[in-house]
């Protein structure tokens, strides 16, 4: 069966430290992955998604980036966190096939970022 | 521009009673539509999908229906109970795309 991990689960940081967020997808193969954010009490805001090895869609203008290095593997990062960065950020996959399909998306377990 | 939004930020029903949640959207011609459960601090998990060719679709105690004249999927939870408090979230996949955007949530409390 297909499982997402999803590391580290809390983290707290300064302003203007590094961000690397990691996500690896097991039990299949040429996943679409995403990054979500959610702000407390707020909805699932898309930041990225990727089809496959080095393709990275960005959905929100910010100081965020995603990689994808390995065909389950899904890389967060940022060079300087600010403190509008801070929220919960979760990784997923599908197996999307096409329009029609229907396939749902899974996702992790959540990282919480606090930025102080 | 697009927009998927669910009316009611947060909704409280006695216990037994058929929680009703609704999700709105404009500016989609989605082929599908899904809603997901969240508790507080996980990951949302998938309940239903319902196509666009189907009115009502039906698990166990939930039921969805979609109208895609209204652009409108309606949820329910009948004899609701405190294991259903969560929050609930549709989700659309953007024609096109491999996107999926997900509605701001209904935060369903049940009581006892």
């Amino acid at each position: 069966s297909q499982t997402i991990h999803q590391w580290p689960a809390t983290l707290v940081q300064p302003v203007g430290s590094p961000l690397s967020l990691e996500c690896t997808v097991e039990g299949t193969s040429n996943p679409n992955l995403y990054w979500y954010r959610q702000a407390a009490g707020r909805g699932l805001q898309l930041l990225f998604y990727s089809v496959g090895i080095g393709q990275i869609s960005s959905e929100v203008p910010q100081n965020l980036s995603a990689s994808r290095p390995q065909d389950r593997q899904f890389i967060l990062s940022s060079k300087k966190l600010l403190l509008s960065d801070s929220g919960f950020y979760l990784c997923a996959w599908s197996d999307f096939q096409g329009p029609r399909s229907g396939n749902t998306i899974y996702f992790g377990e959540g990282s919480w970022l606090t930025v102080v | 521009s697009q927009k998927i939004e669910q009316n009611s930020e947060a909704l409280n029903i006695q216990e037994g009673k058929t929680a009703t949640l609704t999700c709105n959207y404009t500016n989609y011609s989605p082929a599908y539509l899904q809603w997901y459960r969240q508790d507080p601090g996980r990951g949302p998990v998938f309940l239903l999908l319902i196509r666009e060719n189907e009115k009502e679709k039906r698990k166990e105690r939930l039921k969805v229906t979609f109208d895609t004249t209204l652009k409108q999927s309606l949820f329910h939870i009948t004899a609701s109970q405190p294991a259903d408090s969560a929050t609930y979230l549709c989700a659309l996949l953007t024609s096109g795309t491999y996107k999926y955007i997900f509605g701001t949530g209904t935060r369903l409390k049940v009581l006892a």
